[in-house]
């Protein structure tokens, strides 16, 4: 089945402690991206990537590193996570860029406290 | 920037009514327009896809529509049912510099459907 899985799908963690969220797509996407989703502010991307080894920032990068060390994982890098990027993230890919259809994940819940 | 805009932000209506949901967007300049599906807590479920090219897309009791020129997009659902309750996002593909092409979501429709 042509999917986008994320995990984990929920964590509570607490300030500082490094954390990674992965993402993984079987479809053979070109194209990945990271959203974040807050109430009153809608979906904004973090971080997108057009290729191996291209990863770019999206509207709002600040406390977040990407990776693309190969074309179906793009994982979601807090270094040190505050309570402001508690949040729920979406991580997506489509084949590539422009005129293609995007398919999201599942979504994992963050909370830092 | 581009900005999406949906009105209205929430919207009850009884089962069975045919209802239209409203997106905007200020840069008439984009390569598509996705219409999504999101459930309480759950992922985004992709509806419809217009090119920048088409007029409308259609889906079982779902028609999209883009006029482009005046930065619009509709989403019409037919003979409403409870199950349609969810909230329904409209996303455009838009350039944003460097080769790359940027989703932009507006915030929502949040539907009710009342049995």
């Amino acid at each position: 089945e042509a999917q986008v899985t994320q995990n984990p799908r929920y964590l509570i963690t607490v300030t500082g402690k490094k954390l990674t969220v992965t993402c993984s797509q079987n479809m053979n996407h070109e194209y990945m991206s990271w959203y974040r989703q807050d109430p009153g502010l809608g979906l904004r991307q973090i971080y997108y990537s057009m290729n191996v080894e291209v990863t770019d920032k999206g509207d709002v990068p600040e406390g977040y590193k990407v990776s693309r060390k190969e074309k179906r994982n793009f994982p979601l890098i807090l270094e040190s996570p505050s309570p402001n990027q508690t949040s729920l993230y979406f991580c997506a890919s489509s084949l590539s860029t422009g005129e293609n259809e995007q398919f999201f994940g599942p979504g994992t819940r963050l909370t830092v406290l | 920037k581009q900005e999406v805009t949906q009105i209205p932000a929430a919207l009850s209506v009884p089962e069975g009514e045919n209802l239209v949901l409203n997106c905007s967007f200020t840069d008439s300049a984009i390569y598509n327009l996705q219409w999504f599906r999101q459930d309480p807590g759950k992922g985004l479920t992709s509806l419809l896809l217009i090119q920048s090219s088409q007029r409308e897309q259609t889906s079982g009791r779902l028609n999209a529509s883009l006029d482009k020129s005046s930065g619009r997009s509709t989403l019409y659902i037919a003979a409403s049912q409870p199950g349609d309750s969810a909230t329904y996002l409209c996303a455009v593909r838009h350039y944003s510099g460097a080769g790359s092409y940027q989703l932009t979501f507006g915030k929502g429709t949040k539907l009710s459907v009342i049995p």
